[in-house]
């Protein structure tokens, strides 16, 4: 079964400045999605960045990016130029490759961002 | 268009009474996910619905949990007989059915079961 860890239950920045977050998976599978997921207060789950495996290219989403190492099964969330409204748990999540059962979304445990004016 | 919607957005009830959650997916999408959220903790897959597939039950906790979809749209989770142990916040999320498709995320019921 695949495991999805976040290491860091909260990490605080400042706004403007630059923070990293943190998430190790366990999987045998060669191919597979990685998500970051942001839950407000409003309790929403939004989609921030997505990974496919196969790409060695690290995806990017504005102030979003990620660290993929594929090798160490880290998938890393930086965030650029933090802004208060960042503040949120994020979520990383590990998604199988293939359509059919099992698609579901496997998340780690969370990290709580807080961001200080 | 209109996202994924759930009813009710909070929900309290008695140890030992059955419960009902909706969820209405985005219009066209075939895969609906139902996910339970403990306080403080990531989300846990509870069942999969995809199309007129057979649903995958894998993850619900117990025989109380139990879901139904009419067709490709709107989904029922019923808790009976709720245990302290169901507080949660339940949520509901769509996607297009394809592979590595996005899912989008219902705002949640938060069920408390005194």
């Amino acid at each position: 079964a695949q495991t999805v860890t976040q290491s860091q239950p909260e990490m605080s920045v400042q706004e403007a400045e630059t923070v990293t977050l943190s998430c190790t998976y366990d999987t045998s599978e060669s191919d597979y999605y990685l998500f970051w997921y942001k839950q407000p207060p409003s309790r929403q789950m939004i989609l921030v960045i997505r990974q496919e495996a196969y790409k060695q290219q690290n995806a990017t989403e504005n102030r979003f990016s990620v660290n993929f190492q594929k090798a160490a099964k880290s998938f890393s969330l930086k965030i650029s130029d933090s802004q208060l409204g960042d503040a949120a748990m994020y979520f990383c999540a590990y998604r199988r490759l293939r359509n059919n059962a099992g698609n579901m979304l496997t998340f780690g445990g969370g990290t709580r961002l807080m961001v200080k004016p | 268009g209109a996202g994924v919607s759930q009813s009710p957005s909070n929900k309290v009830t008695e140890k030992g009474k059955d419960v009902e959650l909706r969820c209405d997916p985005i219009s066209g999408h075939t895969a609906l996910y139902w996910y339970r959220q403990r306080l403080g903790q990531g989300l846990e897959f509870l069942i999969y619905f995809q199309g007129n597939s057979a649903p995958d039950k894998s993850g619900l906790p117990s025989d109380r949990f139990s879901a139904e979809r009419t067709g490709e749209s709107v989904s029922t989770l019923t808790i009976q007989r709720t245990q302290q142990e169901d507080s949660a916040v339940y949520l509901c999320a769509s996607s297009p059915g394809l592979a590595g498709d996005t899912q989008y995320f219902g705002p949640g019921t938060r069920l408390t079961v005194l």
